[in-house]
């Protein structure tokens, strides 16, 4: 099956600073990438998602970008504010709606 | 537009006992997959539901089983608890393909004792 390894486990970084998580993926069948944010005792949120017709994904401050002949993806994260505090998780699928994990990052934004 | 909605929030249950937890999924989503996210760890795939029907699932044990009704809702049932088996459980919903967006509920934090 799918195997999702996410580094680094966890990451501090100055307000106003950048953030980065970086993913790989065993399966070069995977065309499905989203990230998740949670926050301490919530529910994951998605934040942004790409698939793999898709080499890069931007949406205001946060950006996915795919490279799949390396099989692996990444957040970014720019201007850092302390509500992006929270533990990060990347995902990989098949197409077939079943969703593996990465172990998670979480992100402490020091004010 | 109600969100993904899970029950109860919290279950304490002993070793050996049997649980139920629910899950109704967003407006418009048919797709009803489980996970099971232990303290510290990513979730992980336990099975999904369409149609009425297991349509796939993860490594998990005969003790896990699930059910989707006629409306899209369903459970998650849990046979034999063991102290392992204490987690967050989230039910996740999906739109028919061509999408694989999930949205997660709030989950359902299980104890055994």
């Amino acid at each position: 099956g799918e195997n999702v390894e996410q580094h680094p486990s966890t990451l501090s970084v100055q307000e106003g600073d950048s953030a980065v998580i970086k993913c790989t993926y065993s399966d070069s069948a995977s065309n499905y990438f989203p990230w998740y944010k949670q926050e301490l005792g919530k529910r994951p949120q998605l934040i942004i998602d790409i698939r793999s017709n898709v080499g890069e994904k931007k949406d205001q401050r946060i950006a996915v970008t795919l490279n799949k002949t390396a099989k692996h993806f990444s957040l970014h994260i720019t201007e850092t504010q302390p509500e992006d505090s929270a533990v990060y998780f990347c995902a990989a699928s098949i197409e077939d709606y079943k969703l593996s994990f990465g172990a998670g990052t979480t992100v402490t934004v020091r004010a | 537009d109600a969100g993904v909605t899970q029950s109860p929030t919290h279950l304490i249950k002993t070793r050996g006992q049997q649980v139920t937890l629910r899950c109704s999924p967003k407006s418009g989503h048919d797709t009803v997959s489980w996970y099971q996210q232990a303290l510290g760890q990513g979730p992980q795939f336990i099975f999904q539901y369409y149609e009425e029907e297991e349509r796939q699932r993860g490594n998990f044990p005969d003790r896990f089983s699930g059910h989707q009704f006629p409306n899209y809702s369903s459970e998650l049932n849990v046979n034999a608890l063991l102290l392992g088996d204490s987690a967050l459980y989230l039910c996740a919903s999906s739109p028919t393909a061509p999408s694989d967006t999930q949205y997660f509920g709030p989950g359902t934090r299980l104890t055994v004792l």
